[in-house]
């Protein structure tokens, strides 16, 4: 079973940050925080991943609370083609195990 | 550089015919993962190779499925008989190391339809 709690949709406005919670209260102390999203008939893409501190690339940033239960994924200026299930995922080992998600729809 | 590529894009079967899903992992990768999405299940990890040797089989789903890494570059999984269930989009992902430090990187998919 999936580690993480996420809400099953949200909008976001075009151009707008898109911030995606993500609870994992139970995840223990060498477990990383991983982010995927996956674009309609597409494969899963990699977009961040982080242990304790917050991250940033190219594509997005990563929030996690000092306590390790939560996180946020943050995309700086949603575009449409961000609309997609994210999936953030507390890595164990070599499985990525993959919950339902969050379908994310940005909207012009 | 290329990604992963899996062949077929789609491939579609009569129940009881044999099924072959082919994947080539980016290279340098030395870990190859096996994952199945269905509508009812999500996505399941159903097989993974580390050096070409499969590590964790515990996903599969019966001894219809089978897997081979007969080296670094290539993988297949095979399902023999098909049956109407076996539907759904397959995607192979590699990394290029095992546990929580290889990110992994997705092909495409091969979506299967068995008739």
């Amino acid at each position: 079973d999936a580690k993480t709690t996420q809400p099953p949709s949200m909008d976001c406005a075009e151009g707008r940050a898109a911030n995606l919670p993500c609870n994992h209260s139970t995840i223990s102390g060498n477990e990383y925080v991983y982010w995927y999203r996956q674009i309609h008939s597409q494969g899963p893409q990699y977009i961040i991943h982080g242990l304790k501190n917050n991250e940033t690339n190219e594509m997005a940033s990563l929030i996690i609370t000092e306590d390790r239960k939560s996180s946020t994924l943050i995309l700086p200026h949603a575009t449409l083609r961000d609309t997609a299930v994210y999936y953030c995922i507390v890595r164990v080992g070599d499985d990525l195990v993959f919950g339902k998600g969050t379908r994310l729809s940005v909207i012009a | 550089d290329a990604g992963v590529i899996q062949s077929p894009r789609h491939e579609v079967t009569e129940m009881g015919q044999e099924v072959t899903l082919r994947c080539k992992p980016i290279s340098g990768h030395n870990s190859l993962f096996w994952y199945r999405q269905t509508m009812m299940r999500g996505l399941e990890l159903l097989i993974y190779f580390n050096n070409n040797v499969p590590i964790d089989d515990s996903g599969m789903p019966e001894d219809r499925f089978s897997a081979k890494m007969p080296n670094a570059s290539f993988s297949t999984l095979k399902i023999q008989p098909s049956e109407p269930r076996d539907s759904a989009v397959y995607f192979c992902a590699s990394s290029h190391t095992s546990g929580s430090y290889g990110t992994q990187y997705f092909g495409p998919g091969t979506r299967l339809t068995v008739l």
